[in-house]
């Protein structure tokens, strides 16, 4: 299983783009990155998912570099209550049960 | 739509002394799962249900750790006896399917032994 890095902490003002770094330079090709989220004394939240592609949806945009090796999670417009612990996750799909590894995240700081 | 619902949301025992925590998840949502997480790190996978069976209990710590699932709905996790390391946030998530990633977290109950 690909194992990910990512920094420890991030601070953003709010209104700004926030960009979330993940290292996976270990990607098998079949394997997907995954982002969850998790806001203070909640659970973690699913945002986005890609295998090659660039995705977006209403919450976040993916951007994975071209050999997959990592990728940047991209919130544009950062608000305050998108401050919480960003994880980046790299699993691989149909080949038997799959579990969600979680590492520590990087916690992300959105200031006024 | 109803998210995963979960109880209590805070716990405070002693050590030795027994606890349950409860957990409902989205309606139509087959597969079940219990996280643990500690201070600082993300949650830990403890069990996992197919309906009414758990097909991956192998990170749950069976000497005091029980969790069942009867009618493939509502499950309950269980410590017996509660120790100090045991104080975490318990996690309850459900999804559609098996395989699928995008699991949906309750919001978690807080344990404390003291």
């Amino acid at each position: 299983d690909a194992k990910t890095t990512q920094p420890t902490s991030m601070d953003c003002a709010e209104g700004r783009a926030a960009n979330l770094p993940c290292n996976h330079s270990t990607i098998s090709g079949n394997e997907y990155v995954y982002w969850y989220r998790q806001i203070h004394s909640q659970g973690p939240q699913y945002i986005i998912h890609g295998l090659k592609n660039n995705e977006t949806n209403e919450m976040a945009s993916l951007i994975i570099t071209e050999d997959r090796k990592s990728s940047t999670l991209i919130l544009p417009h950062a608000t305050l209550r998108d401050t919480a612990v960003y994880y980046c996750i790299v699993r691989a799909l149909n080949t038997g049960f799959q579990k969600l590894v979680f590492g520590t995240g990087t916690r992300l700081l959105v200031s006024p | 739509e109803a998210g995963v619902v979960q109880s209590p949301r805070y716990k405070i025992i002693e050590k030795k002394q027994p606890v349950a925590f409860w957990c409902n998840p989205i309606s139509g949502h087959n597969t079940l799962y219990w996280y643990r997480q500690n201070l600082g790190q993300g949650p830990e996978l403890l069990i996992r249900y197919e309906n009414e069976e758990a097909v991956d209990d192998s990170q749950l710590p069976k000497d005091r750790f029980s969790a069942e699932r009867l009618k493939g709905v509502d499950s309950t996790l269980k410590i017996q006896p509660a120790e100090l390391g045991d104080s975490a946030v318990y996690l309850c998530a459900s999804s559609p399917l098996a395989g699928e990633l995008e699991q949906f977290f309750g919001p978690g109950t807080r344990l404390t032994v003291l």
